[in-house]
């Protein structure tokens, strides 16, 4: 079994609709909580970073995290056909292994007008 | 700012050959990481160095893969003897003091 756990979709959704991607994770040691977004042929990078159980908004975006339950989520609101791309979770443990992260196997998500 | 430099974009081997993939990280940085993406098993952490040092190997498949960081502004990953499995998107990323990890836009690698 993986570490962290996440439906590869795809995930396809009318412009303007509520998308939701999750991830599982297992390790009770892990403490901080990303997701990256990542475009055809290109790096990920950085869309949200969370530490604590809770939500974290930004703009159209809002990450959720719920260590009781080891489960973390994407919110995306009034979705663009410029959010079609890959969504990637990630976590780690913080500590002398912050740099090492656990990816998640990545959502493809395309948003059509 | 250049953003995380890899080079090359793409690249063409025969099995058996060498491949060297090249890393130029944001300047400032401190902390550089290689990871491998397959569509089989995702985005991948082979090895990264903190201050030029490796930290945490053990995603290093096996001995025929084998990095470098001789400065804090360049690294390699070597490949040798390369095997048609090691086809992948090889990424480099970056951070500083931080978890926020910029990547790079990756090399193609194909090995017939």
């Amino acid at each position: 079994q993986k570490e962290v756990e996440q439906d590869p979709g795809p995930l396809s959704v009318p412009e303007g609709a509520i998308v939701s991607l999750n991830c599982t994770y297992s390790n009770s040691a892990f403490q901080y909580f990303m997701w990256y977004r990542q475009y055809s042929r290109k790096g990920p990078e950085l869309l949200m970073y969370t530490y604590s159980s809770g939500n974290k908004e930004d703009g159209r975006f809002t990450a959720q995290v719920d260590k009781s339950s080891k489960y973390i989520s994407l919110f995306i609101r009034d979705s663009q056909p410029s959010d079609s791309a890959t969504y990637l979770c990630a976590t780690n443990a913080g500590g002398t292994s912050y740099g090492k992260l656990t990816f998640g196997q990545g959502t493809i998500l395309t948003v059509h007008p | 700012d250049a953003g995380v430099i890899q080079s090359p974009r793409h690249e063409v081997t025969e099995m058996g050959q060498e491949v060297t993939l090249r890393c130029k990280p944001i300047s400032g940085h401190n902390s550089l990481f290689w990871y491998r993406q397959t569509m089989m098993r995702g985005l991948e952490l082979l090895i990264y160095f903190n201050n030029n040092v490796p930290i945490d190997d053990s995603g290093m498949p096996e001995d025929r893969f084998s990095a470098k960081m001789p400065n804090a502004s360049f690294s390699t990953l070597k490949i040798q003897p390369s095997e048609p499995r090691d086809s992948a998107v090889y990424f480099c990323a970056s951070s500083s003091h931080t978890d926020t990890q910029y990547f790079g836009p990756g090399t193609r690698l194909t090995v017939l």
